[in-house]
């Protein structure tokens, strides 16, 4: 019964650097979301899908990526890292379009330097 | 202006406390109202969600929308330490199907033993 799961927990990268943000799910979730959260900010909608094979932008989606070839699984991925990229981010799924609410995981703590 | 409006606190109450957490809104198409429970660290848990206007009471947490008024609420009887986390409101409008939902930025809440 493990949710939404997201690796790594931590990281720190180099400005210029990139990486993937993993986030997997059992439930069978069609819609799958990516959102940051800085301090005093809230959570802003980075990309999200409505189920595997298509993906749209949210808010906040420059400096990003993503794809979805599978129900499970959402990576989003990080080219050319900038400090302004520093920020948790949590990904999150729902069986339907949102309207009760979603399970997010744990999140993902990234640095860059 | 932000479309959704939460005092970020922090709020501080003597435990047993009635604590009483607010959110304003400005888009009058929003329909699906939910709060979110978010301890450090942590990733959000949802509480409750709603429906349009009314009540809704779980245990000792009860959530009020007042569309006439673009004002939700969520209301913790007899509040414990335990208590003590970031609440995030979050909505979204009645039509479409992407299921993206708009967050209140938080507001953190200690309740001292």
């Amino acid at each position: 019964n493990a949710g939404v799961t997201q690796t790594p927990k931590f990281r720190i990268l180099k400005i210029g650097q990139s990486m993937t943000l993993q986030c997997t799910q059992d439930m069978n979730h069609n819609y799958m979301y990516w959102y940051r959260q800085d301090p005093g900010m809230g959570l802003k909608l980075i990309y999200y899908s409505v189920g595997a094979g298509i993906t749209d932008k949210g808010e906040v989606p420059n400096g990003y990526n993503v794809s979805r070839s599978t129900t499970e699984d959402f990576p989003l991925r990080l080219e050319l890292a900038a400090p302004s990229q520093t920020s948790v981010y949590f990904c999150a799924s729902s069986p339907q379009a949102g309207q009760y609410g979603y399970t997010f995981g744990s999140g993902t703590r990234l640095t860059v330097v | 202006q932000k479309e959704v409006e939460q005092d970020p606190g922090p709020l501080s109450v003597p435990e047993g406390a009635i604590v009483s957490l607010n959110c304003t809104y400005s888009n009058s198409a929003f329909q699906y109202f939910m709060w979110y429970r978010q301890y450090s660290r942590k990733g959000p848990e949802l509480l409750m969600y709603t429906y349009s206007s009314g009540n809704k009471e779980d245990g000792r947490f009860t959530a009020q929308v007042d569309k006439s008024s673009k004002y939700i609420s969520l209301f913790i009887r007899d509040s414990q330490p335990s208590d003590s986390a970031t609440y995030l409101c979050a909505m979204r409008d009645g039509s479409g199907n992407t299921g993206k939902l708009i967050f209140g930025q938080g507001t953190t809440l200690q309740v001292k033993p």
